[in-house]
């Protein structure tokens, strides 16, 4: 079955430290997103990626990096330098914008990740 | 501004109707679109209605969209506990990113 994995489900790390989430997803989906979720919020784009070795910031990118090396594939850093990292994390694809404002192209989601950082 | 607004919380008794609400910011949006989330799950696509549509009917649900107010709604016929989630209304912007802006999400507690 196709889909979108995200690993771990729940990830603890010490302040200061960087980590690391994995996205991966076989529906050959050419875009790929991460979005923060935080308790009674909506969801807010930190970086996305539209084709393979192009990504864009979100609303909310400082103290995150990402690379897209391969379609399958948009892993997310979350670095030192963000002050608040404990959060869900989703990340999520869709087949692309096709360049077209008639274009449907609902996004699909893992189950995410729940990151603590003490 | 780009924002979704949803009321936070609905509560509604077993086989009634739910009808969550939201409203959002751009008239030119092609596509708006519905998500439930279990705890501690990731958002599944529930529905979607084009912007020239007035209404959407799948089974228990049914969009509606109103462009002139900018509100959309999604009724639940016959709710179920199972029902009990978070929902999403989003809406498709029409800038180069063409990302979806989310609302804040509707807690929705079906009642036994």
């Amino acid at each position: 079955d196709g889909g979108i994995t995200q690993s771990p489900k729940y990830l603890f790390r010490k302040e200061g430290q960087n980590v690391t989430l994995s996205c991966e997803q076989n529906l050959n989906h050419d875009a790929m997103y991460w979005y923060r979720q935080d308790p009674g919020q909506g969801l807010r784009l930190i970086y996305y990626s539209q084709i393979v070795n192009d990504f864009q910031k979100g609303d909310i990118a400082e103290g995150y990096s990402v690379s897209r090396e391969k379609k399958e594939s948009f892993p997310l850093t979350v670095t030192s330098a963000q002050k608040n990292p404990t959060a869900f994390y989703l990340c999520a694809s869709s087949m692309g914008d096709a360049g077209m404002s008639s274009y449907n192209s609902p996004l699909h989601f893992g189950n995410g990740t729940r990151l603590t950082v003490t | 501004g780009e924002d979704v607004e949803q009321s936070l919380f609905l509560s509604v008794r077993e086989g009634d109707s739910s009808v969550i609400n939201c409203t959002y910011t751009d008239s030119s949006s092609t596509y708006l679109y519905w998500y439930k989330q279990e705890p501690g799950a990731g958002l599944q696509l529930l529905t979607y209605i084009f912007s020239n549509m007035d209404m959407k009917q799948d089974q228990r649900l049914t969009v509606l969209l109103n462009k002139k107010d900018k509100h959309l709604s999604l009724r639940i016929a016959d709710t179920q506990t199972g029902d009990s989630a978070i929902y999403f209304c989003a809406e498709r912007w029409m800038d180069s990113s063409y990302k979806l802006i989310f609302g804040s999400g509707t807690r929705l507690l079906v009642r036994p």
